[in-house]
């Protein structure tokens, strides 16, 4: 299995708290992407990475920022949380020298109250 | 209008029967084409990717019409552990990018 680790797993928050997710992987693929995924809807991108500091919005990125100033690492940050954004998110990688298939980190839930 | 269009189900299948999902795309340029299943909980995983000849991996087959830009997966004799949900996926990256774009997925019950 690719090394895709997404820290926190599960965060409890409060209305109008910053909340920030970290998406790290040990694979050196180029791209990453934050999704969240909520009932009715399926996966829908938040933001992507395609390099270093080189990011770029998805489907529904309002309200959220992203910053990868590493390889391996990208971070997921919701300013001021609101309760629209109780979902699970998913981070994933893909190496653009292989078949196209993205690997997945487990998951992170979040629910804002 | 959402790009990628799947029926979300559920269907609802006997073990042994055969099932098929449908998915539509509404960019012409699109360049990829993958299922992926999803278990209850967890993260989606490939399950296999979709060629414009069609392709086979045991009792799964996938078709992709790119002039009707349609995608399809049909499983035969399903199993109890077929039961999941199935994301269609589009890349529809352009100029080297790669945004893979996720249907809403097609719930997936097998029982005996």
């Amino acid at each position: 299995d690719a090394g895709i680790t997404q820290s926190p797993r599960h965060k409890v928050t409060e209305t109008g708290t910053p909340v920030t997710l970290r998406c790290h992987q040990t694979e050196n693929h180029r791209y990453m992407y934050w999704y969240r995924q909520d009932p009715g809807h399926g996966l829908r991108l938040i933001h992507y990475s395609y390099g270093v500091k080189d990011t770029d919005k998805g489907e529904v990125s309002d309200g959220y920022s992203v910053s990868r100033s590493k390889t391996e690492d990208f971070l997921l940050t919701l300013e001021s949380a609101t309760s629209s954004q109780t979902s699970v998110y998913f981070c994933a990688t893909h190496d653009s020298a292989n078949t196209g298939e993205l690997f997945f980190g487990e998951g992170s839930r979040l629910t804002v109250l | 209008r959402k790009e990628v269009e799947q029926d979300p189900g559920p269907f609802n299948v006997p073990e042994g029967a055969t099932v098929a999902f449908n998915c539509t795309y509404s960019n012409s340029a699109s360049q990829s084409f993958f299922w992926y299943r999803q278990d209850c909980r967890k993260e989606p995983k490939l399950l296999m990717s979709v060629y414009s000849s069609g392709n086979e991996d045991g009792r799964f087959t996938a078709q992709l019409n790119r002039a009707s830009q349609y995608i399809s997966l049909l499983i035969r004799d399903s199993k109890l552990s077929d039961s999941a949900t199935y994301l269609c996926v589009v890349n529809f990256g352009t100029g080297g990018s790669y945004i893979p774009t996720f249907g809403r997925g097609t719930s997936l019950i097998v029982h005996p």
